[in-house]
């Protein structure tokens, strides 16, 4: 059974406009979550996290905020870019550094 | 510093053969793991180890073999090879955080 969940298979979105991915999780014990970036032939890279003290974690353009009550994280990307076009993965650590993995969503970011 | 490293890139198989998927790494990382990526289905773990001489099982280990004789090696062994397993494999390694660095991934056909 999935812990967590992308319930987006795929997002198109203009260049320029804003990218919001969405992430929900089953496990009320989960106090960190991954997002992870992957392109074609290339293995998954870190992209940003955030811990379950915080509710909103920026990285330049990367911002993930956290709702625990609805035990729901969002990705949002500022403006999109093309380079950005790839499948962005939710996760979260259960135990001894194991991650469970959302099924990722696939942005298309278009010019 | 060449991170994680995976070989073969491609590999195409027969049903009940098997085969050996390497995974090497240079930062020294204690806990290696490995993952299959399946379309709709995320990244699912197969084996991890949190260090040299200690290996487990991860949500999908059945077919496949694991061990770990180094810090730097962890190698993935197909028993005998099934339709089922094919897909793409990452190997992937972390310091004893919850942040993993993952390899470029062997794509797999058994057919």
């Amino acid at each position: 059974d999935q812990q967590v969940k992308q319930n987006s298979p795929s997002l198109s979105v203009q260049e320029g406009r804003i990218s919001i991915l969405n992430c929900d999780y089953t496990n009320s014990m989960f106090d960190y979550f991954l997002w992870y970036k992957k392109y074609p032939a290339e293995g998954p890279t870190f992209l940003i996290s955030i811990s379950s003290i915080k509710d909103k974690n920026e990285d330049g353009r990367f911002t993930v905020f956290l709702n625990k009550s609805a035990k729901h994280l969002s990705l949002h990307i500022v403006p999109s870019q093309p380079g950005d076009s790839a499948v962005y993965f939710c996760a979260a650590p259960t135990n001894d550094y194991k991650l469970s993995f959302g099924a990722g969503t696939t942005v298309t970011v278009r010019a | 510093n060449a991170g994680v490293t995976q070989t073969p890139k491609f590999q195409v198989l027969k049903t009940g053969q098997s085969m050996t998927l390497q995974c090497a790494q240079d930062m020294n990382h204690e806990y290696m793991s490995w993952y299959r990526q399946d379309p709709g289905m995320g990244l699912r773990l197969i084996h991890y180890s949190v260090g040299a001489g200690i290996t487990d099982q991860g949500e999908v280990p059945n077919g496949y073999n694991v061990s770990r004789s180094t810090t730097e090696d962890f190698p993935l062994r197909l028993l005998s090879a099934a339709p089922s397993q094919t897909s793409v494999y990452f190997c992937a390694s972390s310091p004893g955080t919850d942040t993993q660095y993952f390899g470029p991934g062997t794509r797999l056909t058994v057919l």
